[in-house]
């Protein structure tokens, strides 16, 4: 069974700081996914990494995936409090399980103003 | 442009009662559909997914059942619900394998 620890659990900072979320298994995926979640909502992706080593930037958030694919981090720069939910991972496996995503249980994000 | 809707957005059934969510998916042909549930705000489970009319993959031994009747339907239903049942359940729906998952706004569901 294909596990994804995301660490923290809960993070709670202040606007304009930097923070890093991470993503971590034992076991190599095909690719990752990041989502965010708003309270009441479907997640929403954000991106997804598929080559070991790729770096990919959305304005102020940077996502990594590990050389070895298996694992990320993402990089907020200057959070806002727009930037409050709830981030999810998601890796896919490969061949014929590449339609299951196994998802972490998210870092809990609160931009303070 | 491609949209989900899943209702009802909150549900509140006693335990024991029946359920029926139901979750349409609009502007794509075929897609592969999912259902998920999500525990106090956290991780996402897989309960089933589909490739297609009437081709269902469960996940987890349950007290659930999904039924995909048309291409662009897909139904999580129960017979008897239970305690444990209550929840917020996500369907959701991608193009190929793997590929981001769109998901709908979820349904809250309170068994008392």
């Amino acid at each position: 069974t294909q596990l994804l620890e995301q660490s923290p659990q809960f993070l709670s900072i202040q606007e304009g700081e930097n923070l890093t979320v991470y993503c971590n298994s034992s076991s190599v995926f095909s690719s990752l996914q990041w989502y965010r979640q708003e309270p009441g909502e479907g997640p929403v992706l954000l991106v997804t990494v598929v080559t070991g080593g790729e770096v990919k930037k959305l304005k102020r958030l940077t996502f990594q995936f590990g050389d070895a694919r298996k694992d990320s981090s993402l990089h907020i720069t200057a959070a806002q409090t727009g930037d409050t939910g709830l981030y999810l991972c998601a890796g896919a496996g490969s061949g014929g399980s590449n339609y299951k995503l196994t998802f972490g249980k998210g870092t809990l994000l609160t931009v303070n103003p | 442009s491609q949209t989900i809707h899943q209702w009802p957005a909150t549900l509140v059934q006693p335990v024991g009662s029946p359920l029926s969510l139901e979750c349409t998916v609009e502007g794509t042909s075929n897609p592969n559909l999912y259902w998920y549930r999500q525990a106090a705000g956290r991780g996402l489970q897989l309960l089933f997914y589909s490739i297609g009319i009437d081709q269902i993959s469960s996940e987890v031994p349950q007290n659930l059942s999904a039924s995909r009747p048309q291409d662009r339907q897909f139904i999580l239903s129960s017979k008897k619900l239970l305690l444990s049942d209550s929840g917020f359940y996500l369907c959701a729906w991608s193009v190929y394998n793997p590929s981001p998952l769109h998901f709908g706004n979820g349904t809250r569901l309170t068994v008392t």
